[in-house]
């Protein structure tokens, strides 16, 4: 099994609204990611899981909330959101970071999201 | 992130070989990724390069100079199927990847 799964695909939500993006891996990877990115623009790190510990936070606004709740598993939590935010959000997931020979990313195909 | 600098858009020919280049901030370097993305779509891996020198992957090469910075990525016999975005990124310090702002590549009959 080499795939990242993210759900929903699509999501259209209101600034007040609260709603969560998942993503689901089975690969044994130990680092985990979320990127942001807008039309014709490239991938945006968001936020790095190392070990399901936060590794890094790329100053992501807080109404962005990553969690990673077990080793294949990595939510977005999205709460008063801009309409700026509207994007298309990427996991990846990548093998062991300790590991110098670690390989590339793995992504999802990505939860599409629009802000009204 | 990290100046990854990349041409905007490249176009070329059916049949013909193109190469895109890519520069990057060289402190905490750990490898140098490229990859292929269709409008809409996730990007999908194309080549890895850790060390110097080519790699050759079938109608793809991508080279890598540490000292200098720099790498390219080769198409061969361009196809029609081969107009999309490509991406330089590069692994900073084991866990951080940093994309490049891609390269659009036009394929004209």
């Amino acid at each position: 099994d080499t795939e990242v799964t993210q759900t929903p695909k699509h999501l259209v939500m209101g600034m007040t609204n609260k709603k969560s993006l998942k993503c689901e891996q089975h690969m044994g990877h130990r680092a985990m990611y979320w990127y942001k990115q807008k039309a014709k623009k490239p991938p945006e790190l968001m936020f790095v899981y190392s070990y399901e510990k936060l590794s890094i936070n790329e100053s992501v606004p807080s109404r962005f909330s990553p969690e990673c709740p077990n080793s294949s598993l990595l939510n977005l939590h999205l709460h008063a959101l801009q309409p700026e935010d509207s994007a298309l959000y990427l996991c990846a997931s990548s093998q062991d970071p300790r590991d110098r020979r670690a390989g590339e990313l793995f992504f999802g195909e990505g939860s599409r999201l629009t802000v009204l | 992130g990290q100046n990854i600098d990349q041409p905007t858009e490249m176009t070329a020919t059916e049949g013909a070989i193109v190469q895109i280049n890519c520069t990057y901030q060289t402190s905490g370097f750990n490898g140098l990724f490229w990859y292929q993305q269709h409008a809409g779509e996730a990007p999908t891996f194309l080549s890895y390069n850790v060390l110097d020198g080519l790699e050759e992957k079938g109608r793809f090469s991508s080279f890598l100079s540490r000292s200098k910075g720099y790498s390219y990525l080769l198409l061969k016999e361009l196809q029609m199927k081969d107009s999309a975005s490509y991406l330089c990124a590069v692994r900073y310090n084991f866990n951080k990847f940093y994309f490049g702002s891609g390269t659009k590549l036009n394929v004209k009959p």
